[in-house]
Parts: structure tokens; C-alpha cells; sequence
């Protein structure tokens, strides 16, 4: 498995702010994601974040509103850009290992209430 | 149809039942099959992982697909009130670019 660190684990946010989360792992791994899981639902992914490179994106989702960095193999930052309510949810860093980029793990999650 | 559908549950069952998870797939693309646990409050953890149809097991959990009729299950023994918490199903294509599909999630709850 993999040992994944997020920052800050829980926030209460004021509308119209933004919030930077951070996500480290404890050893090289070759993809992260970051996942949205709004209250009561499944997991949603927000975007693969690239080494190197700018982020992919999935549909609905919008690097304005969620810029993402990764400037190395074992660290991404995801931040949630002019917070409103519809934006409280927990956000999960996930990554998959070289070699086992089929099993996927999650961070604790950060738990963002906005109000 | 969504491409991951779960039974919605809740699901309350007494200490000591079998209990039986399922999920059914439209995507025949999808190769890999995960079930993920998820305490209230905690992130998702990995708690079986399969890639062939047929059956695995891990202590008192056994993971079944069944990859002719897009199904898969989690059967798991001997429930325990620790077992309490949301089993998600998830599955993707091949490929470490591919992302993984989840279903809506099940929260099981074992009485003592």
C-alpha cells in the first residue's frame, strides 16, 4: 500500500475564498488524482495531476476553479478557487504505483465546509 | 443506464450474517475490480482487488466476478460490527492512465 499525507484533514472556509490542499506520499509514484465526494455521494474525479505538466481534467471541472501542481513524483496540491457552498465536500488524493498503476489508494480526505 | 449501478442499501444485518454486496457493469471494457471500505469520516480504503472472473478471498472476505454477466459481488463471513461502514465498488479499463468508475456506495451496518 501507500502511506498519503493530506493537509489540512478538515477546514471551515468563508464564501468567496480559496483553499489550497496538500497531498504527499510516502515514496515515488507515477500517477495522482484528486477526487471530489460530496455528502451522501460516491466519488467524482476532478483531474489527473501530471508531473511535469499541466493537469487533466474531467468533464465539469475547470482548472480556474481547481488549479492543481504536482512538481514532483511524491507531492500535489489541489486548490478549491472562490469557494461556495456547493463546494463542501471531501477531497481525496488517490495515486496509483509504478508497476501497480491498476490498485489505486486514497489520502484521509479533506473535509471542506464552506459557509 | 450509469455505467456502475450498486444496490442502494441501507443494509442493517445482526452480528455473524453473510452478507452479500453487488454491483453491475455496462462497460465490458472494464478489466479491473476493486472494493474499497470507507469508515464514516475516513478516506476509502482498498480492501480487495481482482482482474479475472472467478473468485478470491482474503481472510473473511471473498470478491466474485462474474465478467459474461457484468456482475461482482463481495460476500463478506462471520459480519462483525467492525465491518460497519460503506463498501464502494469500483472498476476501470486497463492501463494506469485509466481512471476508476465507481458505484454509489452501500453502508452496511452489523448489530451486536
Amino acid at each position: 500500500s501507500a502511506v498519503i499525507s493530506q493537509k489540512p484533514s478538515r477546514d471551515i472556509c468563508q464564501r468567496g475564498t480559496s483553499l489550497t490542499i496538500q497531498c504527499q506520499v510516502d515514496s515515488q509514484v507515477t500517477m495522482m488524482f484528486w477526487y471530489r465526494q460530496q455528502p451522501g455521494q460516491s466519488l467524482t474525479l476532478i483531474a489527473t495531476a501530471n508531473q511535469g505538466s499541466e493537469a487533466t481534467y474531467e468533464s465539469g471541472f475547470v482548472i480556474d476553479k481547481f488549479p492543481i501542481s504536482r512538481p514532483n513524483l511524491t507531492f500535489s496540491t489541489l486548490t478549491v478557487s472562490n469557494m461556495s457552498p456547493e463546494d463542501s465536500s471531501i477531497y481525496l488524493c488517490s495515486v496509483a504505483r509504478e508497476f501497480s498503476g491498476n490498485t489505486i489508494y486514497f489520502g484521509e480526505g479533506s473535509w471542506l465546509t464552506v459557509v | 443506464q450509469k455505467e456502475v449501478e450498486q444496490d442502494p442499501g441501507p443494509l442493517s444485518v445482526p452480528e455473524g450474517a453473510i452478507v452479500s454486496l453487488n454491483c453491475t457493469y455496462s462497460n465490458s471494457a472494464f478489466q479491473y475490480f476493486m472494493w474499497y471500505r470507507q469508515y464514516s469520516r475516513k478516506g476509502p480504503e482498498l480492501l480487495m482487488y481482482t482482474y479475472s472472473s472467478g473468485n478470491k478471498e482474503d481472510g473473511r472476505f471473498t470478491a466474485q466476478v462474474d465478467k459474461s454477466s457484468k456482475y461482482i459481488s463481495l460476500f463478506i463471513r462471520d459480519s462483525q460490527p467492525s465491518d460497519s461502514a460503506t463498501y464502494l465498488c469500483a472498476m476501470k479499463h486497463t492501463g494506469a492512465n485509466s481512471k476508476l468508475t465507481f458505484g454509489k456506495g452501500i453502508t452496511l451496518s452489523v448489530r451486536p
